[in-house]
């Protein structure tokens, strides 16, 4: 099984919908992260958490929540997707002693309509 | 403020050399990460510099100035499935790391 899971892997909406992309580690990492990825357009920062009750904005937060359930589960939500949120989302994890090192799930690809 | 430059393309033939430059400004910079990534799939770790200088990990080693703010990876007997995109990641005192756009590394025969 792998550390970092992402669900689901693959999701077609319309605009407007909420959609919720969730992310859960067996790691036992502190920190988490929300990344988008487009073409040409490298991977941004969406959101980033180092523990339950932290929570911070990245480089492209607007229209886009987050919530940290638990030290192992962190959710990515769009409260009313639009097509430029189609791309490739992907969590990471990483642990405080760990410099630099970030731990991918396989990522969930969003397509709005 | 924050930027991130490195070079869109390289291309190189298997067994030679190639190195990718990274030059960064990052507030409260702390250090700097190289990861590789497949068409279609997870960007894996590579490497990591705290401290100017070149660390090694086999065919792969990863060098930084900091007073350049200045990074590279150099790839050494290049191998067809090293075809990739590489990012330099600089990481910041807040812990967080911001991406660059990426390098599409192609190896050709």
């Amino acid at each position: 099984d792998a550390d970092v899971t992402q669900t689901p892997r693959n999701r077609i909406t319309k605009t407007g919908k909420r959609i919720m992309l969730e992310c859960s580690q067996t790691k036992g990492h502190d920190r988490m992260y929300w990344y988008r990825q487009d073409p040409g357009l490298g991977l941004r920062l969406i959101y980033y958490s180092f523990d339950v009750k932290d929570i911070n904005k990245g480089e492209i937060s607007d229209g886009y929540s987050v919530s940290r359930q638990a030290q192992a589960k962190f959710s990515l939500s769009l409260e009313s997707a639009i097509p430029n949120q189609t791309a490739l989302y992907f969590c990471a994890t990483s642990d405080f002693r760990q410099s630099g090192e970030l731990f991918f799930g396989e990522g969930s690809r969003l397509t709005v309509l | 403020g924050q930027s991130l430059e490195q070079p869109s393309e390289v291309t190189a033939v298997e067994g030679a050399i190639v190195q990718i430059n990274c030059t960064y400004q990052t507030s409260g910079f702390y250090g700097l990460s190289w990861y590789q990534q497949h068409d279609g799939g997870a960007p894996t770790f590579l490497s990591y510099n705290a401290l100017d200088g070149l660390e090694e990990t086999g065919r792969f080693s990863s060098f930084l100035s900091r007073s350049d703010s200045y990074g590279y990876l150099l790839l050494q007997e290049l191998q067809m499935k090293d075809s990739a995109s590489y990012f330099c990641a600089p990481k910041s005192n807040t812990g967080k790391l911001i991406f660059g756009q990426g390098t599409t590394l192609q190896v050709k025969p």
